[in-house]
């Protein structure tokens, strides 16, 4: 297993259309996480996945934003009419029940 | 409510030299753990070193320890013997018990080393 992987690394989208982004955690990590960091700040949370429950959402996520995790595997994150102000790195992160908390690379989204 | 504060934006270091990157937190949960991630360019979160809320000793991991003040909530982080592969962003992180999996993160430091 090679770590945390997100596709696709950067995206350019113009205001008002959707982009999907998608993470594959370590395979055997049943904890998938999704961050959001923007420029010159830490990640901060977005929602959190135990298998395929979506058990915490940040306040974060608006109603233009939707997380699943359909088979407790890969998950993904769906951004609907976007704006200037989504664009920011997003970050995927999994852990298992004993730890391991492990981030991918993320996915730099740019809203032009 | 939780809060993580890095009051370094940015920070140089000769190479070969140590150098301490300040954290403070707020937290009234008793248990939690305290983190430190360097985020190169790249943009990957790379775990460096954990310290809970209960232990003793101050964390350490090769060139990298925690100097862990509870009565000050303090968690800096000390890297030895700089390299010029250490020159990235630092985020100092925690996970309060209560929050979950929830992870708060600072607002990072930029840490250039000095040939």
């Amino acid at each position: 297993d090679t770590g945390v992987s997100q596709d696709p690394r950067h995206k350019i989208t113009k205001r008002g259309q959707n982009v999907t982004f998608r993470c594959d955690p370590i395979s055997e990590h049943n904890r998938l996480y999704w961050y959001r960091q923007t420029l010159g700040q830490g990640p901060e949370f977005l929602t959190y996945f135990q298998n395929e429950a979506q058990l915490e959402k940040s306040r974060l996520l608006s109603d233009r934003f939707s997380a699943e995790r359909p088979k407790g595997s890969f998950s993904t994150l769906e951004i609907q009419r976007t704006e200037q102000g989504d664009s920011a790195m997003y970050l995927c992160a999994s852990s298992s029940t004993k730890g391991g908390y492990t981030f991918g690379s993320g996915t730099r989204l740019t809203v032009v | 409510a939780q809060k993580i504060t890095q009051t370094q934006p940015g920070m140089f270091v000769q190479e070969k030299e140590a150098v301490t990157l300040d954290c403070t937190y707020d937290t009234s949960d008793p248990s939690y753990g305290l983190f430190w991630y360097k985020q190169p360019s790249s943009g990957e979160m790379i775990f460096l070193i954990y310290q809970g809320s209960y232990d003793q000793q101050n964390a350490t991991e090769g060139r990298y320890s925690l100097n862990f003040q509870k009565a000050r909530k303090s968690a800096n982080l000390v890297i030895s013997a700089s390299q010029l592969g250490d020159s990235a962003m630092y985020f100092c992180a925690m996970s309060p018990r209560e929050a979950g999996n929830q992870f708060y993160f600072g607002t990072g430091t930029s840490l250039t080393v000095i040939p």
